[in-house]
């Protein structure tokens, strides 16, 4: 079946690295997402990376995609106060048309 | 250019009374969806529409009702209410785009049903 884990929650002192995780089941998505869900906001696409990728650098986000295991992880470098939120996981199924499933979102707290 | 629109932000019901959540965008998107999102459980797909004219149920229909009114507007309507349906709505579409499969969400808006 689908499905998408990521861990719940993850605290991370101000400065250092944060490493997100998330594994999937379905080896025939096409893209993977991370959104970020700020407090009373909708979901942002944060950033996402192509099924034939093993990595993806944008400013201080790194993607690291493991494709024969199904493991995406999201570093997030010098993590800042303004980075605390939760981080949602996504796969697109292709054969799906159009449907995209979600992980149960990571919160990330910033220890000072 | 205002991306993905909901209305309303808030709405508290009573059981049995029935509403209509407006979702609507202007970046000429064909598909169009709309989520629940619930403690602990993540986004659950509700309906979702690929294009105009069409509709689809996702992983979580019971108990609701779509239109796809035009290429721009999804709406959602909840015909009678329960409180297991008091959760965060948000509305995304996908379609045009460097990934085409892109997602971008409304503001979402929370319901709360006595």
């Amino acid at each position: 079946g689908e499905d998408v884990e990521q861990s719940l929650f993850l605290s991370v002192r101000e400065g250092d690295s944060s490493v997100i995780n998330c594994t999937y089941t379905d080896s025939s998505s096409t893209y993977l997402y991370w959104y970020k869900q700020e407090p009373g906001a909708g979901l942002q696409l944060l950033t996402y990376i192509f099924s034939n990728m093993d990595m993806k650098q944008d400013q201080r986000l790194t993607v690291l995609l493991n494709k024969k295991d199904k493991h995406l992880s999201l570093r997030i470098a010098d993590t800042q106060t303004g980075d605390s939120a939760i981080y949602f996981c996504a796969e697109d199924l292709m054969n799906r048309d159009d449907k995209i499933i979600f992980g149960k979102g990571t919160r990330l707290h910033i220890l000072p | 250019n205002a991306g993905v629109t909901q209305t309303p932000k808030f709405q508290v019901l009573k059981t049995g009374q029935s509403m209509t959540l407006q979702c609507a965008q202007d970046m000429n998107h064909n598909s169009m969806y709309w989520y629940r999102q619930d403690p602990g459980m993540g986004l659950r797909l509700i309906y979702y529409s690929a294009s105009e004219g069409t509709t689809d149920k996702g992983e979580v229909p019971n108990g609701y009702n779509v239109s796809r009114l035009n290429k721009r507007e999804f709406s959602l309507r909840l015909e009678s209410a329960a409180p297991s349906q008091t959760s965060v709505y948000f509305c995304a579409s996908s379609g045009v785009g460097q990934a085409s499969y892109e997602q971008y969400f409304g503001p979402g808006t929370r319901l709360t049903v006595t």
